[in-house]
């Protein structure tokens, strides 16, 4: 069965260290990578996705994620946070062709403290 | 342009009580969903269209149903409440032409069920 993992519940760092959301996903062939941002009371946002290319993808407010396939793994790093990244972290899997539905982990929420 | 609009964004029922959750997209996309957000679940897929006349079930579509006569709304009813309905729903489109998984959000809806 298809599964993401995200490792991580809650991660709270202060204000300007660098952070890593941890997400792992079943093995499969072929895959299409995501993660989105959810801040407080709002629906989601797409922050970065990886559909094929260099494994190192660059989203938006100074994240990344590197794909790693041997691993099965897709970890969201920022060198440096801020306060405005605190929110809700969700990364997400789309197995292809065998399935055409997005797959969720269960969510990072993210605090800065400052 | 307005993207995935839901409304209402708040709703209390009483148990038993009916009520439709409405989802409009002006983009065009041919692909739509409904998820549930609950806490620490992540987000779960509830009834999913590839196209107009054409719906299929996720993860947990039993209380709800869909239908969609047309491109651009994907309702989403309930027919009898139950405080286990109790969640944040969100709804989300996508283009099907060279399919990604790439979901767009509306803001979601927030349902209580007493």
């Amino acid at each position: 069965a298809q599964s993401v993992t995200q490792l991580d519940s809650q991660v709270p760092v202060f204000e300007e260290a660098p952070v890593e959301l941890r997400c792992n996903y079943s093995s499969s062939v072929s895959v299409y990578l995501f993660w989105y941002v959810q801040y407080p009371n709002q629906g989601l946002q797409l922050l970065l996705k990886y559909l094929s290319g260099s494994t190192l993808v660059k989203g938006i407010n100074g994240f990344e994620a590197e794909f790693n396939k041997s691993q099965t793994s897709f970890h969201l790093r920022k060198p440096s946070v801020h306060i405005s990244d605190t929110a809700e972290y969700f990364c997400a899997v789309f197995y292809y062709p065998v399935a055409q539905k997005l797959v969720f982990g269960q969510g990072t929420r993210l605090t800065i403290n400052p | 342009n307005a993207g995935v609009t839901q409304t209402p964004k708040f709703q209390v029922l009483k148990t038993g009580q009916s009520m439709t959750l409405q989802c409009a997209q002006d983009m065009n996309h041919e692909y739509m969903s409904w998820y549930r957000q609950d806490p620490g679940m992540g987000l779960r897929l509830i009834h999913y269209s590839v196209g107009a006349g054409i719906t299929d079930q996720g993860e947990v579509p039993n209380g709800y149903n869909v239908s969609r006569s047309t491109t651009e709304d994907f309702p989403l009813r309930l027919l009898s409440a139950a405080p286990s309905q109790t969640s944040v729903y969100f709804c989300a489109s996508s283009y099907t032409g060279g399919h990604t998984g790439e979901l767009f959000f509306g803001e979601g809806s927030r349902l209580t069920v007493l």
